[in-house]
């Protein structure tokens, strides 16, 4: 069955960077496009970014362009989301998900457990 | 982009039926997805393109759209169906979440 992974998550300090990895089984990597999802606590979810099924493509939201990053290894099944000079209100939980295939790329088929990056001094 | 509203919060008592709706001004050109969350668990996609069931999903979860505003119902509510449900839509480059509602069964 599809299994997502995310790892990465952790308390950071404020300027510092990080990278978040997430590790797929159980479904063809290389055929689909990925997502990051991030839930702030109590909040609602916000879209992040996205990744198409050959890397070509990488869309995000305006609050983060230029500050994140998401990125493939295909020959690992795993995506990454780099975010660099973390701020306060990038403190949330992190979720990266399956896009569409036979469905569309906005459609989240599949999420993870989540990453939870906390941003404190 | 656009914006997606939902209202914050509707209850509804056990075996009856729930709507929620999703507004937003490029709904009527745009298919909408919809999400269930429950409590201290990821999302789950519910329904996509405005009326589609992933395998798995009960058919007491349906959807409908109609000009800029999109509707999920739950025929049949019960106490487990509590939870918050997000509509999402998209354009060409980002995908857009509503704020979220809040169902209460009671």
């Amino acid at each position: 069955q599809v299994q997502v992974m995310e790892s990465g998550g952790g308390v950071v300090q404020p300027g510092t960077s990080l990278r978040l990895s997430c590790v797929v089984s159980g479904f063809s990597f290389s055929n689909y496009g990925m997502h990051w999802v991030r839930q702030a606590p109590g909040k609602g979810l916000e879209w992040v970014a996205f990744i198409s099924d050959d890397g070509s493509k990488k869309y995000y939201v305006d609050s983060v362009r230029g500050r994140f990053s998401i990125s493939r290894d295909d020959s690992e099944s795993t995506l990454y989301l780099e975010i660099a000079s973390l701020r306060p209100d990038d403190m949330a939980m992190y979720y990266c998900a399956r896009g569409g295939y036979t469905t569309s790329w906005y459609v989240i088929e599949n999420w993870g457990q989540g990453a939870l990056v906390t941003v404190s001094s | 982009s656009y914006e997606v509203s939902q209202p914050p919060s509707v209850s509804v008592s056990p075996g009856q039926t729930a709507t929620i709706t999703c507004s937003g001004a490029e709904l009527g050109h745009r298919y909408v997805c919809w999400y269930q969350q429950k409590t201290g668990q990821s999302p789950v996609l519910l329904i996509y393109q405005d009326t589609r069931r992933p395998s798995g999903i009960p058919e007491r979860f349906s959807g409908s759209s109609s000009g800029n505003t999109a509707t999920l119902t739950i025929s049949g509510t019960q106490v487990s169906d509590e939870a918050d449900y997000y509509c999402q839509s998209w354009d060409p480059t980002s995908v857009l979440f509503g704020g979220g509602t809040r169902l209460t069964v009671l």
